[in-house]
């Protein structure tokens, strides 16, 4: 089946450590995104990438680093600069950044103490 | 800047009846996509329908439809039959043809209850 997958589902951390959440595609798409999503709040865009070895700062990168080495993969690590990085995170994909829909994956809640 | 309103923050649907989640949006762009997208439970984003702005034809899907009016910036969605799994929360987004990010920009959603 294609689709989008994220793990882990859950994860948990300690301030002031640095954590990699991987978002993995096998549906053929150029590009990639990843959002956060605070309780009472629509998605926020950190990172997003075209093509291979190409990506660009969303709306609240500062604290968060990406990477884009393979189509299928775009990990998202979230560093001990992230003031507030307790939230949950999802990661989408779509044919193109300029075409209709991105699909998503279920995304990984992240908690920091 | 794009920005999306949802007014109701919570609705409420018998089962079987109808019901009409609101979205409206700002822009200067004259083509963008418009989206409704489904979040249960498992938090898992699914697009219900989607809409381009240049055609005039509001979108169908099943028991989904929008009613979307381009000169109110209006983008409407009604679920028709309403099931108890439509029960989630509802976000509207808006994403442009061009600029360079292509990403889609949220409302803060509305969180749908349906009664048996």
């Amino acid at each position: 089946d294609g689709g989008i997958t994220q793990s882990p589902k859950y994860l948990f951390r300690k301030e002031g450590q640095n954590v990699t959440l991987s978002c993995e595609q096998n549906l053929n798409h150029d590009a990639m995104y990843w959002y956060r999503q605070d309780p009472g709040q629509g998605l926020r865009l950190i990172y997003y990438s075209q093509i291979v070895n190409d990506f660009q700062k969303g709306d609240i990168a500062e604290g968060y680093s990406v990477s884009r080495e393979k189509k299928e993969s775009f990990p998202l690590t979230v560093t001990s600069a992230q003031k507030n990085p307790t939230a949950f995170y999802l990661c989408a994909s779509s044919s193109g950044i300029f075409l209709g829909e991105q699909y998503f994956g279920p995304g990984t809640r992240l908690t920091v103490t | 800047a794009q920005t999306v309103t949802q007014s109701q923050p919570e609705m409420s649907v018998q089962e079987a009846e109808t019901v009409t989640l609101s979205c409206t949006y700002d822009t200067s762009e004259s083509d963008y996509y418009l989206f409704w997208y489904k979040q249960p439970p498992s938090r898992q984003m699914i697009l219900v329908i989607r809409q381009e702005a240049y055609k005039q034809q509001n979108a169908t899907e099943n028991r989904f439809s929008v009613n979307f009016q381009k000169a109110a910036k209006s983008f409407s969605l009604k679920i028709s039959d309403s099931q108890l799994g439509d029960a989630a929360m509802y976000f509207c987004a808006y994403k442009g043809y061009g600029g360079s990010q292509g990403n889609l920009i949220f409302g803060k959603g509305t969180k749908l209850s349906v009664k048996p």
